[in-house]
């Protein structure tokens, strides 16, 4: 089946600091990846949505410079929060298309905590 | 617009014991998909099952089922013989197969635990 690899699956930081997250699709080519955010004992909440070679879509109330999305191959997109701050404390997971099949497989998520 | 409701926050069910997770839909798409994802405590979401809106048979993937009942616009997930590892949460998406941006509308998810 579809694999998707997240990196790194946790990360303690200083407030001000950057943190870089990569997804990879592992043994397809993914055009579209998307990036979740999920608060405890809530469901998933779409962030953005990353098509390989173009800008990401961004998600009402999400902003853009804040939360970085690079789909620079068919195989990586990587989510970068910028200048973290303790509210951005969160489980991240991001998830990739593997047409023509409908569905999105998930990576194993980053747990981010902001010191 | 598009919702999807889980009604059941959460469920203890009895090791062996078939189980029946809820999930409605609201659409105005004709053509659509229904996802079932399982999410341990671990974090990771696991796809379980999928049924496209013009299937006319339930899916069926294992031990897993999905009752899909077009007219009534539900897609209840049905685990046979249930296991210790399948306590979890459980989240019911759909998207609209016309929708270009493949984007899942998610459910509130069922908190499901197994008790030996």
């Amino acid at each position: 089946g579809a694999v998707v690899s997240q990196h790194p699956s946790w990360v303690i930081c200083k407030s001000g600091t950057s943190v870089k997250i990569e997804c990879r699709s592992l043994d397809f080519q993914a055009t579209t990846m998307f990036w979740y955010r999920q608060f405890p004992k809530q469901s998933l909440m779409l962030m953005a949505t990353s098509n390989e070679g173009s800008k990401a879509t961004y998600e009402q109330g999400v902003e853009k410079d804040k939360f970085l999305i690079n789909h620079a191959s068919l195989t990586l997109s990587t989510l970068t929060v910028t200048s973290a701050h303790p509210e951005d404390s969160s489980f991240y997971i991001c998830s990739a298309r593997d047409p023509p099949d409908e569905t999105q497989y998930f990576g194993p998520g980053t747990r981010l905590l902001v010191l | 617009a598009q919702k999807i409701t889980q009604t059941q926050p959460g469920m203890f069910v009895q090791e062996k014991e078939a189980v029946t997770l809820d999930c409605t839909y609201d659409t105005s798409d004709q053509s659509y998909g229904l996802f079932w994802y399982k999410q341990p405590s671990s974090g990771e979401m696991i796809f379980l099952i999928y049924q496209g809106s013009y299937d006319e048979q339930n899916a069926t993937e294992g031990r897993y089922s999905l009752n899909f009942q077009k007219a009534r616009k539900s897609a209840n997930l049905v685990i046979s013989a249930s296991q210790l590892g399948d306590s979890a949460m459980y989240f019911c998406a759909m998207r609209g197969l016309m929708d270009s941006n493949y984007q899942l509308i998610w459910g509130a998810g069922t908190k499901l635990i197994i008790k030996p």
